[in-house]
């Protein structure tokens, strides 16, 4: 069966520190990989989301990067934190092709920025 | 632009009571929809909808999908304090497009 993992679960770093979360997924092979934020009480934000290797579409301008260097791992970062980019972090996996449109989340990163 | 909103944005009832959660959604290429439940963390996902009128069951949460009229609907009968969450509808465009979600509190 697939799993997905994130880590850290938790995380305080201060303004202006870099930043490294990490997701991997276990089960299945070039699945499609996202990256979301969701903010205190409100919805989720598409943050970037990969189709292989290499591959990382940015949806919105910000303070953060993504990168995929396997197959199955999928990593977000920033150089310089800032306050607003505190938030819940959560990676998601979907399959390929008719019928794989639903996405798995990991269990997410609580990151505070103070 | 693609969009999903979901309504009401909260709800608090009491337990026993029956609850309708609804989605509307303008997308171009519509192919599902989907319902999540996020508790503390991670949603987990409840249903995926593809066609009109065929109602999808699990216990005491069901759904339904109007191609027409571009709406689902969530409801969760006999509710417990168990289903205190956040519903979230999604989706799937030229990216996956999440609602805002439903925060549901039931009150024992």
């Amino acid at each position: 069966s697939q799993t997905i993992h994130q880590w850290p679960a938790t995380l305080v770093q201060p303004v202006g520190s870099p930043l490294s979360l990490e997701c991997t997924v276990e089960g299945t092979s070039n699945p499609n990989l996202y990256w979301y934020r969701q903010a205190a009480g409100r919805g989720l934000q598409l943050l970037f989301y990969s189709v292989g290797i290499g591959q990382i579409s940015s949806e919105v301008p910000q303070n953060l990067s993504a990168s995929r260097p396997q197959d199955r791992q999928f990593i977000l970062s920033s150089k310089k934190l800032l306050l607003s980019d505190s938030g819940f972090y959560l990676c998601a996996w979907s399959g390929r092709g008719r019928g794989s449109s639903e996405q798995f989340f990991g269990p997410g990163t609580r990151l505070t920025v103070l | 632009e693609d969009k999903v909103v979901q309504s009401p944005l909260s709800l608090v009832v009491h337990e026993g009571d029956t609850v309708t959660l609804n989605c509307s959604y303008e997308v171009t290429n519509f192919r599902s929809l989907l319902w999540y439940k996020q508790e503390k963390k991670a949603p987990t996902f409840l249903f995926m909808l593809t066609s009109s009128g065929i109602e999808k069951k699990s216990g005491r949460l069901s759904s339904i999908l109007d191609k027409k009229e571009l709406f689902s609907i969530l409801n969760i009968t006999a509710t417990q304090t168990g289903d205190s969450a956040v519903y979230l509808c999604a989706v799937p465009a030229s990216k996956i497009i999440f609602g805002s979600g439903t925060r549901l509190s039931i009150r024992p």
